[in-house]
């Protein structure tokens, strides 16, 4: 969904390695999500946020910050990057807009760690 | 948390072809969601079916809460289908989505 951009796309990065991954949405939802995907995996939750004041973790936050700079920027960082954080993250958002909260997902970040 | 299971794992189609996805949920839900996942990697939401019966096109979606499944239908099926349906589910306990592990759809022309 165009409304909900991550930068970069691509990112190959070695050992030991502080690496951010940025995510902005235009659709001025108040929710965000930090996912990963693992080959033949399902997504899991990494962080999410439910406000700009609000940050949780999810079920695999070790080896993870995030920072929710404002309403529209949340961004993920791994402090020491090691390979078995070799995944496709994806960045989602949300609301409850009529009681229906709707994920929408962005292009997603192929990272490598060498 | 909720457990979330797919069925089958992988799916191969003739283009024009039937079929329906399932998706089973250890526990009561508030939110369930469908999704599909194109061969580039990109994720789009179809549906969001905490219960009851949606069409979107060639797709369509029942979810019977009482008994704790989804049901996800594609009807003649056409090659851009291909690609992997998640199913995804909340309870009203919880504030994260649970996915389940996909299927895999490959549709042949």
């Amino acid at each position: 969904d165009a409304d909900v951009t991550q930068t970069p796309r691509n990112r190959i990065t070695k050992t030991g390695k502080r690496i951010m991954l940025e995510c902005s949405q235009t659709k001025g939802h108040d929710r965000m999500y930090w996912y990963r995907q693992d080959p033949g995996l399902g997504l899991r939750l990494i962080y999410y946020s439910f406000d700009v004041k609000d940050i949780n973790k999810g079920e695999i936050s070790d080896g993870y910050s995030v920072s929710r700079q404002a309403q529209a920027k949340f961004s993920l960082s791994l402090e020491s990057a090691i390979p078995n954080q070799t995944a496709l993250y994806f960045c989602a958002t949300s609301d409850q807009t009529g009681g229906v909260d709707t994920q929408y997902f962005g292009p997603g970040t192929r990272l490598t760690v060498l | 948390g909720i457990q979330v299971e797919q069925s089958p794992p992988d799916l191969i189609l003739q283009e024009g072809a039937n079929s329906t996805l399932r998706c089973n949920f250890s526990d009561s839900v508030n939110n369930l969601q469908w999704f599909h996942q194109n061969p580039w990697g990109q994720l789009i939401n179809l549906f969001y079916i905490p219960s009851g019966t949606k069409q979107n096109g060639r797709l369509s979606a029942t979810t019977v809460a009482t008994e704790r499944y989804s049901l996800l239908y594609i009807s003649s099926s056409q090659t851009t289908d291909s690609g992997v349906y998640f199913c995804a589910a909340l309870t009203s306990n919880d504030y994260k989505l649970s996915f389940g592990a996909g299927t895999t759809v490959t549709v042949r022309a």
